[in-house]
């Protein structure tokens, strides 16, 4: 079935460092691939999306590119801060009308002044 | 743009009583809500469908007699935890989709934190 593959975390970084989380997926057809974040205590967020190969979405100075060739839609930012630390999740939806998304397991982010 | 609003943010229960999340689309309707329990490790696991005027449609493993899932009309889904035990304790979060197409993104509410003691 459908999956989502996210590099392990936590990844900590210094504040205006260059962040790369890596997501890989395996579906069928066409699926429209998201990034979402979730702040601490809180709920998730959409933080970006592409429903096509070679989109690019970008959001908060954060970017995804959907690669169809590599199964790919990894998360950059070329300076993160403070505020990104959070936990963002790489996610699909499925093929057919109603379904759910299906998520990643999530990467801890830690950005340190 | 679109909020799911979900009630309680906390929870706190005593084991073997009930709990019930209500998760609300605030401006638009969804006919089709999604429950979902976060573990510590963060992974989200899908636990149900919920569809408006219709049974839940459970993932394996999720016992529906355990959690209720009712969507009564096109803004509001609820969520029972019956005989909660501590191993119930998680967090779990709804979410609705705006419209009916699979790049429309979900939309999730802040999340109940449940604790059973």
């Amino acid at each position: 079935g459908d999956s989502v593959t996210q590099m392990e975390g936590p990844v900590t970084l210094s504040e205006e460092a260059f962040l790369t989380i890596n997501c890989t997926y395996t579906a069928t057809g066409y699926p429209s691939l998201f990034w979402y974040v979730q702040y601490p205590g809180e709920g998730l967020q959409l933080l970006l999306k592409a429903t096509k190969a070679d989109d690019k979405g970008s959001n908060k100075g954060f970017e995804a590119t959907y690669r169809k060739e590599t199964t790919s839609f990894h998360l950059e930012k070329g300076s993160v801060q403070v505020s990104d630390s959070a936990v963002y999740f790489c996610a699909l939806s499925g093929n057919q009308a109603g379904t759910a998304l299906i998520f990643g397991k999530g990467t801890t982010l830690s950005v340190s002044s | 743009g679109a909020v799911v609003s979900q009630h309680p943010s906390r929870v706190i229960c005593k084991s073997g009583t009930s709990v019930k999340i209500e998760c609300r689309s605030l401006d638009f309707q969804a006919t089709t809500m999604f429950w979902y329990r976060q573990f510590p490790k963060k992974s989200l696991m899908l636990m149900a469908t919920s569809n408006e005027g219709s049974k839940a449609t459970y993932e394996q493993g999720v016992e529906k007699d355990k959690f209720l899932i009712n969507h009564a009309s096109l803004t509001l889904s609820t969520l029972t935890v019956t005989s909660a035990h501590p191993e119930d304790s998680s967090f779990y979060i709804c979410s609705a989709r705006v419209g009916g197409h699979l790049d429309s993104p979900l939309h999730f509410g802040n999340g109940t934190r449940l604790t059973v003691t």
